[in-house]
């Protein structure tokens, strides 16, 4: 099983300021013959669902806002929420898609300082 | 607009059997594969099994292999998890997820609000 790793466990961060998560792969999640990462962005507010930000490593869903960008390739990947807003408060999971099991990763406790 | 809405969860003793379903409507049911994903209290998320839209291949995590079976009746747009011998780790939020196409590698796109099963004595 691909194991996800996520950094860090938990982040506080000023309102207004920059946000980085941080996401692992135990092996590489990059299919080579159409070139794109299969690792999905979720976010999980309190008593509500998880909601898809980012699939494809970086494709933002439509209606997420642009402060949030996914990057990386193959085994690293970094959720970036730029300018951070008070509805931003949630806890933040990576997933790769690569092949079942489909794995998560450990989630990312964000909250504003 | 995607709806997707589990019923059946509850309070069952270890050992005992519970049916979830998954109620789904907005979309072309059986043309997209269906997953369950849990959460244990306090702690993150773990997919459970998928299934793709034709019924005809069907995926689980190990921690629920020979246990748990998941089905779907098309005709009537609902997704099923049928869970036998369940143990006090089984207790979690399942959630109804459908995958964003019909395979065994895709994301989850939209999510029900989740039903809530106690393994309990």
């Amino acid at each position: 099983d691909i194991v996800m790793t996520q950094s860090p466990d938990s982040l506080a961060v000023s309102l207004g300021e920059r946000a980085t998560i941080n996401c692992k792969s135990s092996r590489s999640v990059l299919y080579s013959s159409n070139n794109k990462n299969y690792l999905a962005w979720y976010q999980v507010k309190p008593g509500q669902p998880p909601k898809l930000l980012i699939s494809w490593a970086s494709t933002r869903e439509s209606g997420v806002p642009d402060r949030f960008t996914g990057s990386g390739s193959g085994t690293d990947f970094t959720l970036t929420i730029s300018c951070l807003q008070a509805e931003d408060v949630a806890v933040y999971y990576c997933q790769q898609y690569w092949g079942t099991p489909y794995t998560f990763g450990q989630g990312t406790k964000l909250e504003i300082k | 607009e995607v709806q997707l809405e589990e019923s059946g969860g509850g309070l069952v003793q270890p050992g005992g059997s519970l049916r979830l379903s998954c109620a789904a409507s907005g979309f072309t049911f059986n043309t997209y594969a269906m997953n369950w994903v849990r959460q244990a209290p306090g702690k993150g998320l773990e997919w459970v099994s998928g299934v793709r839209g034709g019924g005809d291949s069907s995926y689980y995590a190990d921690s629920v292999k020979g246990r748990f079976t998941i089905s779907r009746d098309n005709s009537k747009n609902t997704l099923y998890l049928q869970m036998n011998n369940l143990r006090a780790d089984d207790t979690a939020l399942y959630y109804c997820a459908k995958s964003a196409r019909d395979g065994n590698n895709d994301y989850f796109d939209y999510w029900g609000q989740g039903t809530l099963v106690t393994v309990s004595s």
